[in-house]
């Protein structure tokens, strides 16, 4: 079945304690991309990345790091993780990158974060 | 950036009635999809329509691009219905990165 998959699904954790959430799809799609979403200000861009090893920040990638080492996995690293990155965190992914964009985008199942 | 209104914010229903959700944007766009997020909050894919109309059982959608808005049709409303419908576009110019900007949503409930 072709589908983006996010791990952890819900994680609890303290400031200052360094995670990684995982996302995986199996769909050989080049682009992938990083969104939190919050009340009152929607799903908004962290980062995003265009094929292997071509990352490039979005919106809000101030205390997030990715990398993208293999085409199928696109982690989300918290090196430092404070009170104000609880949120809900979805990857997406499309098939290709580039400037004709209009491709579709599927979204893996999401990520509870709370930092404590 | 690009604007994306949706409307109503609010709507409830009674099961079984029929809805319409509108969504404008300011700009052109390549991308065009409508997502539904459940109570769990997953983001349900419903439509990939950058333009024309799709059915999909109940659900049906239209976009007309050269004017800039889009529909989603819900007809005979079920509970599990229930939840925040998103419109999301990707603009016209994107350089290479394919973001969606999204809608802040409309809440639906249905009512048994």
């Amino acid at each position: 079945e072709a589908q983006v998959t996010q791990n952890p699904r819900y994680l609890i954790t303290v400031t200052g304690k360094k995670l990684t959430v995982t996302c995986s799809q199996n769909m050989n799609h080049e682009y992938m991309s990083w969104y939190r979403q919050d009340p009152g200000l929607g799903l908004r861009q962290i980062y995003y990345s265009m094929n292997v090893e071509v990352t490039d920040k979005g919106d809000v990638p101030e205390g997030y790091k990715v990398s993208r080492k293999e085409k199928r996995n696109f982690p989300l690293i918290l090196e430092s993780p404070s009170p104000n990155q609880t949120s809900l965190y979805f990857c997406a992914s499309s098939l290709f990158a580039g400037l004709a964009g209009g491709n579709e985008q599927f979204f893996g199942p999401g990520t509870r974060l709370t930092v404590l | 950036g690009i604007q994306v209104e949706q409307s109503p914010p609010d709507l409830i229903l009674q099961e079984g009635a029929n809805s319409t959700l509108r969504c404008n944007f300011s700009d052109s766009v390549n991308n065009l999809q409508w997502f539904h997020q459940n109570p769990w909050g997953q983001l349900i894919n419903l439509f990939y329509i950058p333009s024309g109309t799709k059915q999909n059982g109940r659900l049906s959608a239209t976009t007309v691009a050269t004017e800039r808005y889009s529909l989603l049709y819900i007809s005979s409303s079920q509970t599990t219905d229930s939840g925040v419908y998103f419109c999301a576009v990707e603009a016209g110019t994107n350089f290479g990165n394919e973001k969606l900007t999204f809608g802040t949503g409309t809440r639906l409930t249905i009512i048994p």
